[in-house]
């Protein structure tokens, strides 16, 4: 399994701000996923990082709030623009090798947004 | 759009008992199936996955699929505190996407 790193672990930003969030893996594959998850919620997913072209956005989320970057094989970004509130939250990246859907997670960065 | 559905319980057992937690899902199309274990405060881990109808066995989990049924379960024997846990049921919902349930709680009791 991969082993997957985030940074910020955690972050207090205020509303109108962005922040970028990074997801490192420690051996390349082929899928990096983004998701949000509510407290006491499951799993959002946001989108799919694509290596070399443009992230796959989910129903709901879109480019212009959550831009994605994906310059190679093991390294990915988010960016939360324009916070609100709602956007308080924790994202967590993950990622499977290969085509497989076995899917390894980070941390996660814990975002609240004032 | 693929659905799973979980008890959100909490789902309380004593210690030393078997753990039993259930998932459906709505397509009938489904070949695999993810449980991962979520401990509050932590990322999801992935613990189980299974492919073919039957039981597959690791350690003290064991997971059960029923394609006719469109379940699938977890069996944790020999419960410990340890597990307690959110455990989320996961199934494919597109090119190596997964779609999750909401997880149903698990307390162990000593």
């Amino acid at each position: 399994s991969a082993v997957i790193s985030q940074k910020p672990s955690r972050d207090i930003c205020q509303r109108g701000t962005s922040l970028t969030i990074q997801c490192q893996v420690d051996s390349q594959v082929t899928m990096m996923f983004w998701y949000r998850q509510q407290p006491g919620q499951s799993l959002t997913l946001i989108a799919t990082a694509n290596q070399g072209s443009e992230a796959t956005y989910e129903s709901g989320f879109v480019i212009d709030k959550f831009p994605i970057s994906r310059p190679n094989l093991t390294f990915s970004t988010l960016t939360v623009s324009n916070m609100s509130p709602e956007d308080s939250s924790i994202y967590l990246c993950s990622a499977a090798a290969g085509h497989s859907y076995e899917q390894y997670f980070g941390p996660g960065t814990r975002l609240t947004v004032t | 759009q693929k659905e799973v559905e979980q008890n959100s319980g909490p789902l309380s057992v004593p210690e030393g008992a078997i753990a039993s937690l259930n998932c459906t899902y709505s397509d009938r199309g489904s070949q695999s199936f993810f449980w991962y274990r979520q401990y509050s405060g932590k990322s999801p881990e992935l613990i189980m996955f299974i492919y073919s109808n039957g039981d597959k066995e690791d350690g003290r989990f064991t997971a059960q699929l029923n394609k006719a049924s469109q379940y699938v379960s977890l069996l944790i024997r020999d419960s410990q505190p340890s597990d307690s846990a959110t455990y989320l049921c996961a199934v494919p919902s597109g090119y190596s996407t997964l779609t999750f349930g909401k997880g149903t709680m698990l307390l162990v009791s000593p």
